[in-house]
């Protein structure tokens, strides 16, 4: 079975620090991608990279950066974080860009900004 | 963006009912996907459907994916209790720069009572 692990369940960090989530896959997969997820919202697509230093905006992509530096591994990261990025952060991957590969997810970062 | 509307948001029902979820959109998909999540865990696929009038069922739940390939609906019949979850619907758009992207719905929380 794919496994996607994150490295974090739970986050509390302050308005303007720099945080980090982690996401790492061990099934070889060449896409992987970052959402958020709150309520009423369903997952957004806020970044995701089809090969190692690749990467393309999602559909939130504002205050997010990412790093994919080798392929098992996709970094979300908050260059400044606010409270409107509290939310829960869900990251996947994929085998292959085709139109029907399921995503396997992690179980979720829940981040609070305070 | 392509968006997909999901329907009902809220699903409070008693063990044995039927229910049907909705996902529509303007847009056409080249597949539709169904996914669950139960809290603290990530999405996991239920099911992928990639013809348009596709019917595919898994034990108590049939899924179809429209003539158009713009709608899809899960059905539940004789609802359990081990149903009760988050149930997201997500679509897959075709061409060498979706990369496996996924649009997701807002999803529907179901909660199926003793």
């Amino acid at each position: 079975d794919v496994k996607v692990t994150q490295s974090s369940r739970y986050l509390v960090k302050r308005t303007g620090e720099k945080v980090f989530l982690e996401c790492v896959q061990d099934m070889d997969h060449e896409n992987m991608f970052w959402y958020r997820q709150d309520p009423g919202l369903g997952l957004r697509l806020i970044y995701f990279s089809y090969d190692v230093k690749m990467k393309e905006k999602g559909d939130i992509p504002e205050g997010y950066s990412v790093s994919r530096e080798k392929k098992e591994r996709f970094s979300l990261i908050l260059e400044s974080a606010s409270t409107n990025q509290t939310s829960m952060y869900l990251c996947a991957s994929s085998l292959v860009a085709h139109r029907s590969s399921p995503l396997h997810f992690g179980n979720g970062t829940r981040l609070t900004v305070t | 963006t392509q968006l997909l509307e999901q329907s009902p948001q809220f699903l409070s029902i008693q063990e044995g009912e039927n229910l049907t979820v909705y996902c529509n959109s303007s847009s056409v998909f080249s597949s539709l996907q169904w996914y669950r999540q139960e809290p603290g865990e990530g999405p996991v696929l239920l099911v992928t459907v990639v013809t348009g009038g596709e019917v595919k069922k898994l034990k108590r739940l049939t899924f179809q994916f429209g003539d158009a390939r713009k709608d899809s609906s899960l059905h539940i019949t004789a609802a359990q209790p081990g149903d009760t979850g988050l149930y997201l619907c997500a679509g897959g758009i075709a061409g060498g720069t979706s990369y496996g992207k996924l649009t997701f719905g807002q999803g529907t929380i179901l909660t199926v009572h003793p």
